[in-house]
């Protein structure tokens, strides 16, 4: 089946960027997704990329797709401690179906 | 402005138990959704329902059941509740494909229900 992996952690301090990468196995992708998980809360929908795009800006976000290497990454400027949170990377493949991945913990150090 | 919707946060039932979860959404989505999170796994996909009284299997279904008798509400079941089913559990909905306006491209998550079973 599909999957899709992400690093498990990691640690920035306060106005630095933040770079949370993922990789997936579905050659048939069709969109890529960016979500976010605060403390106590469910998963709230950052940004998304179609699978013909190499770059989405949204803001302090950016989305960089290498869709030959299967390699999604969400950068984000200027880190806040408010940017906190589990990000879930996630990808369409077949109708209907949205595989996520591991989450990735993000943590700012002031 | 509340959207999706779960019974409860903390639920602790002892094994062997039927645990009931439920989940409502106010969007008149199509999709619903149940997902376990466990960490280092994260969210796995238990059933999903496309319309009412439909379902299909996701990738975890084995020891779930689920229902959906009305367009907003999707139940989780857990006929018999075992250790290994303690777990967080995220309801999510889905808009359908084509309607004018259509958040298709978001899942809309509820809160989570922190299940412990004893």
């Amino acid at each position: 089946g599909e999957d899709v992996e992400q690093s498990l952690f990691l640690s920035v301090r306060e106005g630095d960027s933040s770079v949370i990468n993922c990789t997936y196995t579905d050659s048939s992708s069709t969109y890529l997704y960016w979500y976010k998980q605060e403390p106590g809360a469910g998963l709230q929908l950052l940004t998304y990329i179609f699978s013909n795009m190499d770059m989405k800006q949204d803001q302090r976000l950016t989305v960089l797709l290498n869709k030959k290497d299967k390699h999604l990454s969400l950068r984000i400027a200027d880190t806040q401690t408010g940017d906190s949170a589990i990000y879930f990377c996630a990808e369409r493949g077949g109708y209907q179906k949205v595989t996520f991945g591991t989450g990735t913990k993000l943590q700012v150090i002031p | 402005d509340v959207k999706v919707t779960q019974s409860s946060r903390y639920l602790v039932k002892r094994t062997g138990e039927k645990v009931f979860l439920e989940c409502v959404q106010d969007m008149d989505h199509e999709n619903m959704f149940w997902y376990r999170q466990d960490p280092g796994l994260g969210l796995r996909l238990i059933y999903f329902s496309y319309d009412v009284k439909m379902k299909e299997k996701g990738d975890i279904p084995e020891g779930y059941s689920v229902s959906r008798e009305k367009k907003e509400r999707f139940s989780l079941i857990l006929e018999s509740a075992s250790t290994n089913q303690t777990s967080m559990y995220l309801c999510a909905s889905r808009d359908r494909m084509g309607r004018e306006g259509s958040t298709y491209n978001e899942q809309f998550f509820g809160p989570g229900t922190r299940l412990t079973v004893l």
